[in-house]
């Protein structure tokens, strides 16, 4: 099965609007991390947020938010006033385990366009 | 600085050749990975490095040799290239006891003809 599953191969939002990008997870460890990546054009990756499973407030990083629904083990990315650069792949990721020297689970990844 | 760089960032070679990528990392971080993207965007481990000891091996062709000779450089050894290795291969580094983020080199484009 999946650990990490992106439903959205591409999506559209216009320039200022917020838009949702989704991500399930599976995992039967208590503990473990989500993180969300983008990866523009360019091929870099860069990192944006990160959700710790005993986190209880939704995490945020400026115009990122995530959120975490840990029943329904979701862990959405929320970007808010959607900027041209915002055009990229993003990527879903989670952690298993405690921290340590874990490899990360990527999901297969959303691209996003940004419509001015 | 660059925190993780690797080189070469791209790779053009015939079948059956074999080349090396390098990584380095100033970060500090005790552990090192690498990943291939393939076509398909599809990001998967392929090994791991803790303070110089293999810790993750994935189900990768022997002909991938992993080096790494401190815990700052791990670099990616690939014996009789075939079609199918060509993807974009990323370096990356982590701290032991941190959230487990990962921080990434800028990609290695390896395109074998």
């Amino acid at each position: 099965a999946q650990k990490i599953t992106q439903t959205q191969p591409g999506m559209f939002v216009q320039e200022k609007e917020a838009v949702t990008l989704d991500c399930t997870y599976d995992t039967s460890d208590q503990s473990y991390g989500l993180f969300w990546y983008k990866q523009p054009s360019s091929g870099e990756m860069i990192f944006l947020i990160y959700q710790g499973s005993y986190d209880e407030q939704n995490a945020t990083e400026g115009r990122y938010s995530l959120n975490f629904q840990k029943a329904r083990k979701s862990a959405n990315l929320v970007i808010s006033a959607s900027q041209l650069g915002d055009s990229a792949m993003y990527f879903c990721a989670m952690r298993e385990g405690q921290t340590g020297a874990n490899n990360l689970f990527f999901g297969t990844g959303t691209r996003l366009t940004v419509i001015p | 600085d660059t925190a993780v760089s690797q080189t070469p960032k791209y790779l053009v070679t015939q079948m059956g050749n074999d080349k090396s990528i390098k990584c380095e990392q100033n970060l500090g971080h005790d552990t090192m990975y690498w990943y291939k993207q393939d076509s398909k965007k599809f990001l998967k481990i392929m090994f791991s490095y803790n303070n110089k000891e293999l810790i993750i091996n994935e189900t990768v062709p022997n002909r991938f040799s992993p080096k790494s000779p401190d815990k700052a450089h791990l670099n990616l050894h690939i014996n009789s290239l075939e079609l199918g290795d060509s993807a974009v291969y990323f370096c990356a580094s982590s701290k032991m006891g941190d959230t487990g983020e990962l921080f990434f080199g800028e990609g290695s484009r390896l395109t074998v003809l």
